[in-house]
């Protein structure tokens, strides 16, 4: 069966220090891929898309990898700050349906 | 503020009852989905509509149901309710039908739903 996967323990780093989360999946096919972040009671909200044909894609701090081989995306804040602490939703769509599938997020902390 | 809102910000009702919740998409953004999230699951799918019609469906239980109106909003009605239907329910919308398209969505700040 289709599978998304996101470490459900936390990540707990430093401010400054760059925060590396992973997603993984089997048995799926996305065209794409996206990150939103969520913070407690509220909606996510949209990060960055990556599609199936690029290798990485930038915005500010952010750094979103995709490897189709590994069926992995990973996802990096660099000089990571106290206010970058939320969960952190990845999400696949095939293109040929419209709906999202999400994973069960990471949920990132970063301290003083 | 994504422009996406939903009424109401929270809801308790008993089991057995039925509720509506209501979304208001973008300006502009003819997609309309509904997701579930509680705890132990994570944020799931339940339907989308497109400019009116149904789209795509996930794992929306028969006691749910929804529709998109030609103003564009959506009401998303449960019904026979229990316990476990407690949760976050949110609305998100989107410019495109998001087939064949990257559809980046907005998500609603979330109906809380308790069931007593």
């Amino acid at each position: 069966s289709q599978k998304i996967e996101q470490n459900s323990e936390a990540l707990n780093i430093q401010e400054g220090k760059t925060a590396t989360l992973t997603c993984n999946y089997t048995n799926y096919s996305p065209a794409y891929l996206q990150w939103y972040r969520q913070d407690p009671g509220r909606g996510p909200v949209f990060l960055l898309l990556i599609r199936e044909n690029e290798k990485e894609k930038r915005k500010e701090r952010l750094k979103v990898t995709f490897d189709t081989t590994l069926k992995q995306s990973l996802f990096h804040i660099t000089a990571s700050q106290p206010a970058d602490s939320a969960t952190y939703l990845c999400a696949l769509g095939t293109g040929t349906a419209s709906k999202l599938t999400f994973g069960t997020g990471t949920r990132l902390q970063v301290t003083l | 503020d994504s422009g996406v809102t939903q009424t109401p910000k929270h809801l308790i009702t008993a089991t057995g009852q039925r509720v509506t919740l209501r979304c208001s998409p973008r300006s502009g953004d003819l997609s309309v989905y509904w997701y579930q999230q509680s705890l132990d699951q994570g944020l799931q799918f339940l339907i989308q509509y497109y400019n009116g019609e149904e789209r795509a469906k996930g794992n929306i239980l028969e006691r749910f149901s929804a529709q998109q109106f030609p103003d564009l909003h959506s009401e998303l009605n449960l019904s026979s309710l229990e316990l476990g239907d407690s949760a976050l329910y949110f609305c998100a919308s989107s410019a495109t039908a998001g087939t064949g398209y990257a559809n980046e969505q907005f998500f609603g700040p979330g109906t809380r739903l308790t069931v007593l």
